[in-house]
């Protein structure tokens, strides 16, 4: 299975600070048929389900706000909140979906104000 | 809009056995291939079964190979987990999942879980 490391374990932001984390896989996730990074990110809210935030590295889901960012391919990602704002709080978790069928999550990283 | 709806859940004893549902509706059940992912208390995301949108196979965590089963009746827009043998680290959440259509694998929409407590 691929292992997913996030880093840190968490982090506190000033709001309308920039937040970033990121997330290393023990094999590459980039699909060369397409050349896509086959990784995702999710955001969860204490007490909420898990939300689809970017998919393909980088691609935002839809109504997702732009402050939301993420780079990175073959094995080193990144997701940035570029001015954290106090409904940010949560937990990001990074996936892969490249080594199917079997995805497997980062261990998330916990965001929180400064 | 999309709806993904768990029940089932609740404490059961070591050893039980326990099935989830999951009721959908709001978008076209039957194209989208199904997961279940579960969230032990204060811990991470484990992903736990998935099955095809046209159900012809279903992969497991091997953590659970052979104690588990996830099947789907597209006539009810249901999904299932038959969860046998169960014991203690089984408890979590476990959420239904609707994977992305487009080619992708991603999870593009989650239910808000149902809660299973395995306790004496």
């Amino acid at each position: 299975d691929i292992v997913m490391t996030q880093s840190p374990d968490s982090l506190a932001v000033s709001l309308g600070e920039r937040a970033t984390m990121n997330c290393k896989s023990s094999q590459t996730v980039l699909y060369t048929s397409n050349n896509k990074p086959y990784l995702a990110w999710y955001q969860q809210k204490p007490g909420q389900p898990p939300k689809l935030l970017i998919y393909g590295a980088s691609t935002r889901e839809s109504g997702v706000p732009d402050r939301f960012s993420g780079s990175g391919s073959g094995t080193d990602f990144t997701l940035t909140i570029s001015s954290l704002q106090a409904e940010d709080v949560a937990v990001y978790y990074c996936q892969q979906f490249y080594s199917t069928p079997s995805w497997t999550f980062g261990q998330g990283t916990r965001v929180e104000i400064k | 809009q999309v709806q993904l709806v768990e029940s089932g859940g609740g404490v059961v004893q070591p050893g039980r056995s326990l099935r989830l549902s999951c009721a959908a509706s709001g978008f076209s059940f039957s194209s989208h291939g199904m997961h279940w992912v579960r969230q032990a208390p204060g811990k991470g995301l484990e992903w736990v079964a998935f099955i095809w949108s046209d159900g012809s196979d279903e992969y497991y965590a091997d953590s659970l190979r052979g104690r588990i089963t996830i099947s789907r009746d597209d006539s009810k827009n249901t999904l299932y987990l038959q969860m046998n043998s169960l014991r203690p680290e089984d408890t979590a959440v476990y959420y239904c999942v609707r994977e992305d259509s487009g080619g992708y694998s991603y999870f593009d929409f989650w239910g808000l879980g149902t809660l299973v407590t395995v306790s004496s």
